[in-house]
């Protein structure tokens, strides 16, 4: 089955950037989503289509894609950017990566 | 405003059965792919399973490990989503979340529904 790799944790001082990977066979054939999920509650869209923006979210959050791998950027990271951030793809049927927990030292 | 409300979630013992249903309002719910998405305790998002709109064949999907355990369906005319789950092992134990497909990314998510699989 298809899967999708993140690294399971990445830190980051408030006001610096973070990057979140997120590698898979032949992810270049594909697009890719992010979406946030904070604690008890549901995740949300940050980035489809590897590198759009939903309407509503801040433009500090940037997506890229590289060969197999796509990366999330979130440049001036505030503490409330603290979460878990998850890739996901459609390959015959919906993948989630393992997700990545954001910790803002 | 879309929006979309699991319920049925609750505690069963390993082996036995429960039903989610997921009732969508401010879309055309006959028009949508819906999916079930699942998170166990503590761990990632995993897709569950999967069923298109009727236009596009009603075809469903599922997860390996859920499998011929699981069936997903709609009723069109009640704007609801259901899922059956059969032979319930304690694996299956995770909070449910009822899923809105849009043109690009999966962009109505309910707050979900928690199955708690315990003897």
């Amino acid at each position: 089955s298809y899967e999708l790799t993140q690294p399971p944790s990445v830190s980051v001082s408030p006001g610096q950037t973070a990057s979140i990977t997120c590698s898979g066979d032949k992810l270049g054939d594909k697009y890719a989503c992010w979406y946030q999920q904070k604690p008890g509650q549901s995740p949300v869209v940050l980035i489809y289509q590897d590198n759009k923006r939903p309407s509503g979210i801040p433009e500090r959050f940037s997506g890229s894609k590289s060969g197999n791998t796509a990366t999330l950027t979130i440049s001036g990271t505030q503490a409330m950017d603290e979460a878990d951030y998850y890739c996901q793809a459609w390959d015959s049927s919906v993948v989630f990566g393992g997700g990545t927990k954001l910790t803002v030292l | 405003e879309m929006q979309v409300v699991e319920s049925g979630g609750g505690l069963v013992k390993p082996g036995g059965s429960l039903r989610l249903s997921c009732k969508a309002s401010g879309f055309p719910f006959s028009n949508a792919w819906m999916s079930w998405v699942r998170q166990a305790p503590g761990r990632g998002l995993e897709w569950v399973g999967r069923i298109k709109r009727k236009t596009d064949g009603g075809t469903i999907d599922y997860a390996a490990p859920v499998k011929g355990r699981f069936t997903i369906s709609r009723d069109d005319s009640k704007d609801t989503l259901f899922l059956q789950m059969d032979s319930l092992i304690t694996e299956d134990t995770a909070v449910y979340y009822c899923v809105k497909r849009g043109s690009w990314y999966m962009d109505v998510w309910g707050k979900g529904a928690t199955v708690t699989v315990s003897s």
